[in-house]
């Protein structure tokens, strides 16, 4: 499953919303109902972080500024209010199908 | 809290090998599938493999078909990457990662460079 990501990146001045999407190559929904999209950060020099799983599920510690939403195949990120510790990349991942797949990743720089 | 620590990367001629260890902590082990993920420098992610909780499946990516084999030992809390017929391609830091369906804790990584 392809996995496209728009913007290639992002400036952003503190405090004003952004956005991502992220689209895949075939329905994310898998036979068991669920759908397996999830958002990572990745800061500089350190390992990617889960923010979003299953779409719309923040992980344990993330700020309710991040927010996902989607179904089937197309996907968004958004962040309320951005902060400058939100630099980095940001990657979707689908774990419906192997193999896993990315998308490209989106720079997410402060103004 | 769960640790995942990376270890046995560095640099290897080509056509050489590399065993990769993922040493987990602070969470039952094995009751998880393990990934193997990398990232070449400046690049996006690459998943490499996945391995059940118990080791009885495994499913490669194409890049690792064939010339890499992912393997655990639950009672020693530790997942391997065994790769051989190393390219520059592969050059990459490597990650492991917990959790088929959610890989919710990733380790720091260790870096393997291939140089020809």
């Amino acid at each position: 499953i392809a996995m496209t990501q728009t913007p290639l990146s992002l400036s952003v001045t503190p405090g004003l919303p952004a956005s991502i999407s992220c689209r895949s190559s075939q329905s994310l929904l898998h036979s068991g109902g669920r759908t397996y999209l999830h958002w990572y950060l990745q800061k500089p020099g350190q390992p990617p972080q889960l923010l979003m799983y299953e779409v719309s599920n923040r992980f344990s510690g993330v700020p309710d500024r991040f927010s996902g939403s989607g179904s089937g195949t197309d996907f968004t990120l958004k962040i309320s209010r951005v902060e400058a510790e939100d630099v980095g990349v940001y990657y979707c991942m689908q774990s419906t199908q192997l193999p896993l797949t990315f998308g490209g990743g989106t720079k997410v720089e402060i103004k | 809290q769960v640790q995942l620590v990376e270890s046995g990367g560095g640099v290897v001629q080509s056509g050489g090998s590399l065993r990769l260890s993922c040493a987990a902590s602070g969470f039952t082990f094995n009751t998880y599938d393990m990934h193997w993920v990398r990232q070449a420098p400046g690049k996006g992610l690459e998943w490499v493999a996945l391995i059940r909780s118990d080791g009885s499946n495994k499913y490669y990516g194409d890049s690792a078909k064939g010339r890499f084999s992912i393997s655990r030992d639950n009672s020693e809390n530790t997942l391997y990457l065994q790769m051989s017929s190393l390219t520059a391609e592969d050059t990459a830091v490597y990650y492991c990662a917990k959790g088929r369906w959610m890989s919710d804790y990733w380790g720091q990584g260790t870096l393997v460079t291939v140089s020809s």
